[in-house]
């Protein structure tokens, strides 16, 4: 089965620090999603994208955040002033499709710490 | 809004037992929901959901759930647990047609014991 890549696994940074999470979408499908995990807590929306723009995002995605799709595959996060809350478990989904019946295919998440 | 309770953040069973996670989930509209499992070091994989129709779903590995309107609940089973259903399970709901946008409850850890 296709997969969703995310690289890295782990990243730690300073407080402060930019730092970029990337995505590697699988190659057909249209729709990208960023969601997070804070250690303990439930997995929350962050933002979808669609068409080369933010089709929704939640209130967690304020302006320090922002997505990009900067070519034809891969699809980041870009966090840019990092604060200790921030340190989270991100996870980017692709779909083919959008809809309650399409199928969401996950990646296997970057744990963030924020020292 | 929606939102989605997991009672029981750790559930262990011995090996051949039935699995029983629990969800209950608020909602103003019909609900669409999911179960996902997140197996160690990997992304979130759909189980199963319920979108309309019968309200007994049938998913992968043996896994079903039951959407009960007046219960408020799709709880997740299995008849009987084998030591790789060991993983974390997360109920969600989304009100949206986007299933992208679904609220997650909190997971619930399934140890298997042999």
């Amino acid at each position: 089965e296709p997969e969703v890549t995310q690289t890295p696994s782990h990243q730690v940074t300073q407080m402060g620090q930019e730092v970029i999470l990337r995505c590697v979408p699988i190659s057909n499908h249209l729709y990208f999603y960023w969601y997070r995990q804070i250690l303990g807590q439930k997995v929350e929306f962050l933002v979808s994208f669609y068409n080369n723009e933010i089709s929704e995002k939640s209130e967690i995605f304020d302006d320090q955040f922002s997505v990009e799709r900067p070519d034809g595959s891969n699809f980041t996060l870009k966090i840019r002033s990092t604060k200790l809350e921030d340190s989270a478990m991100y996870f980017c989904a692709s779909s083919e499709r959008t809809g309650v019946n399409e199928k969401l295919f996950f990646g296997s998440g970057t744990q963030l710490s924020v020292l | 809004a929606q939102s989605v309770t997991q009672l029981g953040s750790h559930v262990s069973v011995s090996e051949g037992a039935l699995v029983l996670l629990r969800c209950n989930y608020s909602s103003s509209v019909p609900p669409y929901l999911f179960w996902y499992v997140q197996y160690p070091n990997q992304g979130l994989q759909l189980l199963l959901k319920y979108t309309t129709g019968a309200t007994l779903v049938k998913g992968i590995n043996g896994f079903e759930a039951e959407f009960k309107k007046s219960e408020t609940s799709f709880h997740l089973t299995k008849p009987s647990a084998h030591m790789s259903d060991a993983a974390e399970y997360f109920c969600a709901v989304s009100v949206d047609t986007n299933a992208g946008k679904s609220t997650f409850g909190d997971g619930t850890t399934l140890t298997v014991k042999p």
